[in-house]
């Protein structure tokens, strides 16, 4: 996962719970994402932060937060769960190789249910 | 229209044989192109990254661009039991390079 550590791996939350996911990357990465994968509806992206100190939406961000603490951590937080935010959860980070070329990579994700 | 088309698959072939897995995409500004393997229960790992159009070799892997089209694709040679996985594209671009996933493929190597 070159470097890209998610916390926890497994979760099971009570509809109206609050959690927070962590996401650390030890690479020096300036771009962190956060994204939700679904059968059949593929990765989609809640949240993501371009560099320290900013954050953007994504495709899906309504039910979620997120905070860049640091260049290093970017977490997601669920303040009142749902059922609908049974997920799999996977944080990844950009490296910029040279001019416009960049390489995404994922961590291990995090697999939440909410019942 | 979706932003990145796949076919779901599954696409099945025989050990040996030549897949070929295919994407459209529907934002011309994309730049930058990913294909990832992702196996059941694991993250998306990348394959191959492909910036320019024509043809991209990395070992069995062949990722071929044709921006015009709007048209990526991905070849893989020698297709072994264990690339059976579902295959992911990725069109990224602009200032925060943000990606773009597709569905996935699913991929089958029949022994």
């Amino acid at each position: 996962n070159a470097g890209v550590t998610q916390t926890p791996k497994f979760q099971v939350l009570k509809t109206g719970q609050s959690m927070t996911l962590q996401c650390a990357q030890d690479m020096n990465h300036n771009s962190m994402y956060w994204y939700r994968q679904d059968p059949g509806m593929g990765l989609r992206l809640i949240y993501y932060s371009a560099s320290e100190g900013t954050t953007d939406k994504g495709e899906v961000p309504n039910g979620y937060n997120v905070s860049r603490l640091n260049k290093r951590e970017f977490s997601l937080r669920l303040e009142s769960a749902a059922p609908s935010q049974t997920s799999v959860y996977f944080c990844a980070s950009i490296i910029t190789l040279s001019g416009r070329t960049y390489e995404q990579y994922f961590g291990p994700g995090t697999r939440l249910t909410v019942t | 229209q979706k932003e990145v088309e796949q076919n779901s698959g599954p696409l099945s072939v025989p050990e040996g044989a030549i897949a070929s897995l295919n994407c459209t995409y529907s934002d011309r500004v994309s730049q930058s192109f990913f294909w990832y393997r992702q196996y059941s229960g694991k993250s998306p790992e990348l394959i191959m990254s492909i910036y320019s159009n024509g043809d991209k070799e990395d070992g069995r892997f062949t990722a071929q661009l044709n921006k015009a089209s709007q048209y990526v694709s991905l070849l893989i040679r020698d297709s072994q039991p264990s690339d059976s996985a579902t295959y992911l594209c990725a069109p990224g671009g602009g200032a925060t390079n943000k990606l773009i996933f597709g569905t996935g493929t699913l991929l089958a190597v029949q022994p």
